[in-house]
């Protein structure tokens, strides 16, 4: 069936870097915008980033922008976030999501399960 | 950027009552706007998109109303399976955003 699997979370030292990586199946994932929401713990969703189906259109959280990058590789069925300068803030459960369309019209009707990120010396 | 609040932040029903959850946007946001259902452990499912259209395979006793500024999610007859946690999140513009959540526990 349509899945959407994150992989790469894990502890990290504040100011480092982690990428994540989210492996599409059974869907056009080239047809499709993407997107990662995060949850930190005991807490709401909190919206991240937003890709286009061909990569072209990028938009940030205010709270990540020039720290986080948001990529994919349409030949892989891949989306990943780059997330540099790590601080304890961003410790949560990153989620990547299926947008409705191409461009990022929303809402997400797939979801991953999650991966999860702990940023802590 | 657009603020979503959503009222109340937590409330206390039994089953087979009928449960209202209110989103007030602080921009209009005309009907883009759905409804995101969580349970613990799992990841939101789509309940509502574009205000009021129920998503494929979601229980007909959810239904959404509002456009603009204001929102409601509506639970006709409230079932085990829906003591959850609800987000609204808007989809107008960027950068998106999520309410902080209704959580919805048993009496």
């Amino acid at each position: 069936q349509v899945q959407l699997v994150e992989s790469g979370g894990g502890v990290v030292q504040p100011g480092g870097s982690l990428r994540l990586s989210c492996a599409a199946s059974e869907f056009s994932f080239s047809t499709y915008a993407m997107h990662w929401v995060r949850q930190a713990p005991g807490r709401g969703l909190e919206w991240m980033a937003v890709i286009s189906f061909q990569g072209t259109n990028k938009y940030y959280a205010e709270s990540v922008e020039g720290r986080f990058t948001i990529s994919r590789d349409n030949s892989k069925n891949t989306l990943y976030l780059q997330m540099n300068s790590l601080r304890p803030e961003d410790t949560a459960v990153y989620y990547c999501g299926r947008d409705w369309g191409k461009h990022g019209s929303g809402p997400l009707d797939v979801w991953g399960q999650g991966t999860t990120v702990t940023v802590s010396s | 950027d657009i603020q979503m609040t959503q009222s109340p932040s937590t409330l206390s029903a039994s089953v087979g009552d009928r449960v209202t959850i209110t989103c007030r946007a602080s921009q209009r946001v005309g009907d883009w706007l759905a409804w995101y259902q969580q349970t613990p452990g799992k990841a939101p499912k789509v309940l509502i998109y574009k205000a009021s259209s129920l998503q494929n395979g979601v229980p007909s006793r959810f239904s959404g109303s509002g456009s603009g500024t204001e929102f409601t999610l509506t639970i006709s007859s409230l079932q085990p399976d829906d003591f959850a946690t609800y987000y609204c999140q808007q989809y107008n513009s960027y950068p998106w955003a999520f309410g902080q959540g209704t959580k919805v526990e048993i009496k």
